[in-house]
C-alpha cells in the first residue's frame, strides 16, 4: 500500500505558466512534508519544506499543507524550462530520537514547454 | 551548498557477484541514508544509519545488503550476491539531524547487474 500518492503523474504547462502538483498521505503520523525536485542524471535537491497548516511561499514556488486531509500541493507561477524535472513529495514521521523514516511519494513530471 | 559524492557513477558487474557502492557524505552530517531508485520513477527508501548502528531498514533492504561507515570514512552499501532485480540507481543522502531536516542527496550510483 502506497502511503504517499502524487498527482498528476506528469504534467506540461507553458513557459510562464503555473503548475500545481498534488500529494496526499494515508498516514497520519507523517509530521514533516518537503518537496525535492530531481533533474535528469542527478540526485534529488529539496525545494521547500512545509510542517504547519496553510501556505508558504519561496519565490515562485508555494507550498500549501492541510493536515486534516493530509494533503499537500506544490504550485510554480511563472513556469520556466530549467523547471522540468521530477518532483517528489517527501513525509517524514520521526518515530524515535535516532529514526526518522522518510517515504517519497510517486513522484510528477513537470514538463515546461517553451 | 552542502555535497554528497558517490563513487562510482556507473558499475556493471555479473550477477552474484559482490559490489560495494560508496558515499561520502556532508562532513558533519550524523544520518546516512541509502534509497533505490529504478527506471526515474520513485525513489524507495533502504536504510537509516546512524552511530554505527542500522536504525530502520525497509523490506527492501534484503538480507544479501549491509551497510558501513568504518571509522568515519566512506558510508557503503554492500551486495553480496548481487541479483538481477538489483539494477537500480541507487543513491546515498545524509543529515544533519532527524525530523523536519533536509536531506542531502548525492547523484547517485547506476548500478546494472548482468
Amino acid at each position: 500500500q502506497q502511503k504517499v500518492q502524487q498527482s498528476p503523474e506528469s504534467l506540461s504547462v507553458p513557459e510562464g505558466g503555473m503548475a500545481s502538483l498534488n500529494c496526499t498521505s494515508s498516514d497520519r503520523n507523517f509530521q514533516y512534508f518537503w518537496w525535492y525536485r530531481q533533474h535528469s542524471g542527478e540526485g534529488p535537491k529539496a525545494l521547500m519544506s512545509i510542517f504547519s497548516d496553510g501556505d508558504k511561499k519561496e519565490g515562485r514556488f508555494t507550498a500549501h499543507l492541510n493536515k486534516a486531509s493530509l494533503h499537500v500541493s506544490l504550485h510554480i507561477r511563472d513556469s520556466q524550462p530549467s523547471d522540468s524535472a521530477l518532483y517528489f513529495c517527501a513525509a517524514s514521521e520521526h518515530r524515535s530520537p535516532n529514526t526518522n523514516k522518510v517515504v517519497f511519494g510517486t513522484g510528477t513530471r513537470l514538463q515546461v514547454l517553451p | 551548498g552542502p555535497k554528497v559524492l558517490q563513487i562510482p557513477s556507473h558499475q556493471i558487474i555479473d550477477m552474484g557477484q559482490m559490489v560495494t557502492l560508496n558515499c561520502d557524505p556532508v562532513s558533519n552530517h550524523l544520518y546516512f541514508y541509502w534509497y533505490k531508485q529504478i527506471l526515474g520513477q520513485q525513489m524507495e527508501f533502504l536504510v537509516n544509519f546512524y552511530n554505527g548502528k542500522v536504525m530502520e531498514k525497509s523490506k527492501l533492504f534484503k538480507d544479501q545488503f549491509s551497510v558501513e561507515r568504518p571509522d568515519g570514512s566512506y558510508f557503503t552499501l554492500k551486495i553480496q550476491p548481487t541479483a538481477l532485480e538489483d539494477s537500480a540507481v541507487y543513491f546515498c543522502a545524509s543529515s544533519s539531524g532527524l525530523g523536519g531536516l533536509e536531506q542531502y542527496f548525492g547523484p547517485g550510483t547506476r548500478l546494472t547487474v548482468l
